[in-house]
């Protein structure tokens, strides 16, 4: 059964500070990796995916790697800003549509 | 071109009551997936359908819960006889045929039993 781990499960940074989530997932059999930001109250939205012959991905501040071998991906984000506070979501998909879902980190940029 | 919709938005049912959730895909979109998200949990799958038909409800509560996706209207989550454990936000994502992983979520819509 496919587990997802993110560590840490909170972080507060101040504002400009460079920053690094993680994510874990046990069973490397997966098709792509998909990092969301969730914010209080609202769904959530797609930052990144990688599929698994990838080993990164970039949007603006944000880079996200993936180690399928070792089960790993991070999700790198720049020059942090206020905007950026907000619970992100790692998920992972294998054989099937569903999503496999991490319990999120919970990130405090503060001005 | 509007995103996924979901109503209500928030939901108060006593113990015992039926709550009726609704997710509006986007257009052009036949797949529908819901997610249930608990407190301080992931969101974790329920079930995955197309339109008139289930594909995966291995997520899905054996009992009390039931899902559906008519060929008109939205799709919706039906939960019996609700209990304080149900509480939670329930999420729907949909996506297109040819591309099934990319899923767009609805904001939700966060239930309360009393």
């Amino acid at each position: 059964k496919q587990e997802v781990t993110q560590i840490p499960a909170a972080l507060s940074v101040p504002e400009g500070e460079n920053l690094v989530l993680n994510c874990s997932f046990t069973d490397s059999a997966i098709y792509n990796l998909q990092w969301f930001r969730q914010d209080p109250g609202k769904g959530l939205t797609s930052l990144l995916l990688i599929q698994s012959s990838q080993r990164e991905q970039t949007s603006g501040r944000l880079n996200a790697s993936l180690d399928k071998s070792s089960g790993r991906s991070t999700l790198y984000i720049a020059a942090s800003q206020p905007g950026d506070s907000a619970t992100y979501l790692c998920a992972v998909r294998q054989g099937s549509e569903k999503l496999v879902f991490g319990k999120g980190t919970k990130l405090t940029v503060n001005p | 071109n509007a995103g996924v919709m979901q109503n209500p938005r928030h939901l108060v049912r006593r113990r015992g009551q039926e709550a009726r959730l609704r997710c509006s895909p986007m257009k052009g979109h036949s797949h529908v997936y819901w997610y249930r998200q608990l407190p301080e949990e992931g969101l974790k799958f329920m079930v995955y359908l197309q339109k008139e038909n289930i594909i995966d409800e291995s997520g899905m509560p054996k009992e009390r819960f039931s899902a559906e996706f008519p060929k008109e209207g939205p799709s919706i989550l039906r939960i019996q006889q609700v209990v304080r454990g149900d509480s939670a936000a329930y999420f729907c994502a949909s996506s297109h045929r040819d591309r099934p992983y990319e899923q767009y979520f609805g904001p939700g819509t966060r239930l309360t039993v009393t």
